[in-house]
């Protein structure tokens, strides 16, 4: 079964600061990637995703991730934060089946943003 | 429609009544999923519809939560005699099913935020 590890619960960082919030999966081959934002209040947006090609992707808001296959990772980044980046990041693993268990969520990293 | 509509967007109950939380897919997508969020926990699957396909029950808590889906559309999640430990973000997602291409992917409700007293 695929799982999803975000080993930060929090980050703080400072507005125009650099970001990196991580994320290791397990699953048995090429999985598809997620990556999805949820500001208070609301429901989950998705940042990015990856299926295959150029493992660096850039998505929305400025943000990019990167696929490494070998340490099973899709690391978020972000050069210089706003503080309306502060919310809650969720990464995500899909079966490319799809499916019930199609995507598998890690519990979160709550990023908070000092001015 | 264009988004994943979810109602109410807050609901207050008293423990022990029943409540029913809606949700309408977005036009075309064969597969809904609920799940719920409870306070600074990720998100827990519940449980998931593909077309007329018999439902993937297996994230239910308990007996006292069900869902339907009606003609292949819009979701109703019903949660019976309510418990405190209910109290959480009801979150819908949809998709379509069977996509594997570029636009494989949940899109979200904003939730229904339920509160048990």
């Amino acid at each position: 079964a695929q799982s999803v590890t975000q080993p930060d619960i929090h980050i703080t960082v400072s507005e125009g600061a650099s970001l990196e919030l991580r994320c290791n999966y397990s699953y048995g081959a090429t999985p598809y990637l997620f990556w999805y934002v949820q500001s208070p209040g609301q429901g989950l947006q998705l940042l990015l995703k990856y299926f295959s090609g150029d493992t660096l992707v850039q998505g929305i808001k400025g943000f990019e991730a990167e696929f490494k296959r070998s340490q099973s990772s899709f690391n978020l980044r972000k050069p210089s934060v706003h503080w309306s980046d502060a919310a809650e990041y969720f990464c995500a693993v899909g079966a490319p089946g799809g499916g019930a268990d199609g995507l598998t969520f890690g519990k979160g990293t709550h990023l908070i943003i000092q001015p | 429609g264009a988004g994943v509509s979810q109602s109410p967007s807050n609901k207050v109950t008293e423990k022990g009544k029943d409540v029913e939380l809606r949700c309408d897919p977005i036009s075309g997508h064969t597969a809904l999923y609920w799940y719920r969020q409870s306070l600074g926990q990720g998100l827990e699957f519940l449980i998931y519809f593909q077309g007329n396909s018999a439902p993937d029950k297996s994230g239910l808590p308990s007996d006292r939560f069900s869902a339907e889906r009606t003609g292949g559309s819009v979701s109703t999640l019903t949660i019976q005699r309510t418990q405190q430990e209910d109290s959480a973000v009801y979150l819908c997602a949809s998709s379509l099913r069977g996509d594997r291409g570029p636009n494989y992917g949940y899109t979200f409700g904003s939730g229904t935020r339920l509160t048990v007293v």
